[in-house]
Parts: structure tokens; C-alpha cells; sequence
């Protein structure tokens, strides 16, 4: 079965300090994870996947298959990153790809 | 390029009422989604549907039916509403990834309350 477990629902740090929003999953197979933001008032968004190894608005995530784990980072936040963020997986090319499932969210708040 | 759309945006529905949340795509997109957003709960799939003619239950269906008559479209129909049933709905839809391409795009959600 497909699980992604965020263990904090309300994550709050001041500008310009380091965040980390944890995401942690179950899947047998080799998954594919995304990190989903939902800002005030607009409609969810993807901020970055994996596969990509990028990083979008500073944000950083890496896979880490050993952990189970494809936490979210950024090194300074910033007030605009307040905002709902969240975890999704789905099954890669071994199969399992039509679902997306997310995680609870955790919802996070930058303070000047 | 509209992307998800849904109808309507906010409803307010009595016990026992039925409606359709409709939702619509223009993206050619295969798979397509529904879920309810709850507080502190999360996304919840409800169900998805990865061509037309094709639905299957997601986590949490009961209460609700869904049909996918073409790629375009994928209505979400609520029977007998409950106060449970009063969420936020979100469509999403997505390219299967056997065609390249795995993220997302969803609607802007419907407020559904139910008294």
C-alpha cells in the first residue's frame, strides 16, 4: 500500500532561518515523490519531484531510500513561504503509477 | 488553456439533498482525480479514474459516485449528503506516465457544506 506520513501538522520558524519539513513513506516498489505548496487563497501547486533533482524557490528535497524518507529543505525562509505543503508519492515504473497520494499536510509559517 | 475546472465553487447542501461536482479538464489528460480536503486531515482520495470508462475507489468512497463518459470530464456525484460529507473537493488531473509526464494539476475546489 502506498503511505506518506508528515509528522508535524504546524511547522513555524522565523525569516531567515533554516526549515525542514519532514516526509517519510511506504511503498514496496520504487516510488516517485513530489512536493505539493497550497498558498492562501490559490489552488495546490507542484513545487518540485525527485526526478527532477532541482530546486524551486530554494527548496531542496532528496530521496532517501534507505530512510523512506524525502524531506523538504531550505537554508533561509522567507515570509512569502508561508503556505500548506505537501507530500505525495506515486509508483514508479515498476508499476503503481495511477494513484497519488498524499500525505496530512503540514502547514508552515515564516515570521518576520 | 483553462487546466482543472470546477463547478461550482462554494454549495451549501441540507441532509438527505444529492449534487453533482463537476469538473473538467482541457489538458487531455488520462488520469484524473477526487479528493477532499479536510482540516488536519489532509488530501484524501476518493476516487480516480485513469481513461474514460475507467473509475476506481480511492480511500475513502463511500457516499460518493463518480462516471468518466469522456477524457474531458469526470463528475463527482454525492447521494444522500451528510454532515461528514461537508469538505473542501479538489479535481486534479495528470498524463499517465507511461506518456511522459507525472504531475499534477488540480481545480480550484469546491466548498461543500452540508446542514
Amino acid at each position: 500500500a502506498q503511505r506518506v506520513t508528515q509528522p508535524e501538522k504546524l511547522l513555524s520558524v522565523f525569516k531567515g532561518a533554516p526549515v525542514e519539513l519532514k516526509c517519510n513513506y511506504s511503498y514496496s516498489g520504487s516510488p516517485e515523490l513530489f512536493w505539493y505548496v497550497q498558498y492562501s487563497r490559490q489552488r495546490l501547486q507542484l513545487l518540485l519531484r525527485h526526478i527532477s533533482r532541482e530546486s524551486i524557490k530554494g527548496f531542496t528535497a532528496d530521496l532517501n531510500k534507505g530512510e523512506t524518507s524525502f524531506h523538504l529543505k531550505k537554508p533561509f525562509a522567507q515570509e512569502e513561504d508561508s503556505a500548506m505543503y505537501y507530500c505525495a508519492l506515486t509508483g514508479g515504473a515498476q508499476g503503481g503509477s495511477e494513484k497519488l497520494v498524499f500525505g496530512k499536510g503540514t502547514k508552515l509559517t515564516v515570521n518576520p | 488553456n483553462a487546466g482543472v475546472t470546477q463547478t461550482p465553487k462554494f454549495r451549501i447542501l441540507k441532509i438527505g439533498q444529492s449534487m453533482t461536482l463537476q469538473c473538467t479538464q482541457d489538458m487531455n489528460h488520462n488520469y484524473m482525480y477526487w479528493y477532499r480536503q479536510d482540516p488536519g486531515m489532509g488530501l484524501k482520495l476518493i476516487y480516480y479514474s485513469v481513461g474514460a470508462g475507467i473509475t476506481d475507489k480511492g480511500e475513502v468512497p463511500n457516499g460518493y459516485n463518480v462516471s468518466r463518459s469522456t477524457t474531458e470530464d469526470f463528475p463527482l456525484r454525492l447521494e444522500l449528503a451528510a454532515p461528514s460529507q461537508t469538505s473542501v473537493y479538489f479535481c486534479a488531473s495528470r498524463q499517465g506516465r507511461s506518456f511522459g509526464g507525472t504531475e499534477a494539476f488540480f481545480g480550484q475546489g469546491t466548498r461543500l457544506t452540508v446542514v
